[in-house]
């Protein structure tokens, strides 16, 4: 019963690499997202995916694209990596109703040089 | 201001105190509500929803008051294990798009 699993768990790349982050549930949820974590800014939103077939922009989408491969995985993508993108990368899951809460992965440990 | 505020703290409280964070949020439409613990450089992980009635889990109690739009989390009898980030968390209705609090750091000492 892993629920959200995100690989790689660490990745160090040089500045203009790129590389994709993967997540995958297993709970059926419709609705996928992904944040970054950063000291003193709490949890800011990339994209997120409402349902199988759809994106949508977040609070900081610049510098990442995203690919809901179908409704298990949601890939987030940094085609040019910076600095700046050093952070920790969190994908989440919920059902799709409103009022259910999301449930986390255990992180993506990202640090750009 | 801010969508949804709380207090960074830290609250550095004794074992066995009792201790209680507050979260004021400004989207009167706001539905759904819960408090998430996270420990450093872990996930975030659910601790309770907050129902309109007030509700409670063990040493843990959580409140909704909408007329002033604050959502608080009690927690009685703090453990050293209780050492950790609260986030609050805001889902306006009909939306799947919540909103985080930035978090209150508790620390609980011997």
């Amino acid at each position: 019963n892993a629920g959200v699993t995100q690989t790689p768990k660490f990745q160090v790349l040089k500045t203009g690499q790129s590389m994709t982050l993967q997540c995958a549930q297993d709970m059926n949820h419709n609705s996928m997202y992904w944040y970054r974590q950063d000291p003193g800014m709490g949890l800011r939103l990339i994209y997120y995916s409402a349902s199988e077939g759809t994106t949508d922009k977040g609070e900081v989408p610049n510098g990442y694209n995203v690919s809901r491969l179908n409704k298990r995985e949601f890939s987030l993508r940094l085609e040019s990596a910076a600095p700046s993108q050093t952070s920790v990368y969190f994908c989440a899951t919920q059902s799709g109703q409103s009022n259910q809460p999301q449930h986390f992965g255990d992180g993506t440990r990202l640090s750009i040089l | 201001r801010k969508e949804v505020e709380q207090d960074p703290g830290p609250f550095n409280v004794p074992e066995g105190a009792t201790v209680a964070f507050n979260c004021t949020y400004s989207n009167s439409a706001s539905q759904s509500f819960f408090w998430y613990r996270q420990d450093c450089r872990k996930e975030p992980k659910l601790l309770m929803s907050v129902y309109s009635s007030g509700n409670e889990d063990g040493r843990f109690t959580a409140q909704l008051n909408r007329a002033s739009q604050y959502i608080s989390l009690l927690i009685r009898d703090s453990k050293l294990s209780d050492s950790a980030t609260y986030l609050c968390v805001v889902i306006p209705g009909g939306s799947y798009i919540p909103t985080f609090g930035r978090g209150t750091s508790l620390i609980v000492h011997p």
